[in-house]
């Protein structure tokens, strides 16, 4: 079964708004991580938080984890027609070695 | 930069053929994995590799054997394939534990019939 849960399933946007988008999971992880992928294309890393993080920045991006509500979140700022795209929520467990991906949140830029 | 290479991109099958999916990484990652993606259901493990000489089952294993050929491939083999594995299949590599991202190919488009 499927670790995580985001939140929506689909978001349309202006451009230049912000998205957020959310994440639920069930169990203890190693850390977060949230992928794109564009229509057709292979998943691309975004971004990795680990569960002694709270908040992590990377361009553009902003990933919120909150583990005592195993939830995270992930903002897009000033978005761009490039940032539409399925975004997904991946969690690693103590392991490390496999992880669980939600459903994904589909977003869509309108120009 | 290849990174994670998959072939094929697209094929069809007939209930009951066999095929074998290909995926090599040039990244010296000692982890390698195969998902498929079915509409709704995000990303499923099939098998997994965490290092060369090993390979362990995944969510959804049934109908399905790998292969770590050696460090850079690992093959996904559907004996005889059937229309519920009408899917979208991806290989991912990793680098070391201790949160590494997983690195993607673009995916082998599979129909069966």
């Amino acid at each position: 079964s499927q670790q995580g849960e985001e939140d929506p399933q689909a978001l349309s946007i202006q451009e230049g708004e912000n998205a957020t988008m959310n994440c639920s999971y069930k169990t203890s992880i190693n850390n977060l991580q949230w992928y794109r992928q564009n229509s057709g294309r292979g998943l691309v890393h975004l971004i990795l938080i680990r569960s002694n993080e709270r908040e992590k920045h990377s361009g553009r991006l902003r990933v919120t984890l909150d583990t005592s509500k195993k939830s995270s979140s992930l903002l897009i700022t000033a978005s761009r027609a490039a940032d539409t795209a399925s975004y997904f929520c991946a969690t690693a467990p103590a392991s490390d070695y496999k992880l669980s991906f939600g459903a994904g949140t589909t977003v869509t830029v309108r120009a | 930069n290849a990174g994670v290479t998959q072939t094929p991109k697209f094929q069809v099958l007939k209930t009951g053929q066999s095929m074998t999916l290909q995926c090599a990484q040039d990244m010296n990652h000692n982890s390698m994995y195969w998902y498929r993606q079915d509409p709704g259901m995000g990303l499923r493990l099939i098998y997994y590799s965490a290092s060369e000489g090993t390979t362990d089952k995944g969510e959804v294993p049934n109908g399905y054997n790998v292969s770590r050929l050696n460090k850079r491939e690992f093959s996904l083999r559907l004996e005889s394939a059937a229309p519920s594995q009408t899917s979208v299949y991806f290989c991912a590599s990793r680098g070391p534990p201790g949160g590494q991202p997983q690195h993607f190919g673009d995916g082998t488009r599979l129909s069966i019939l």
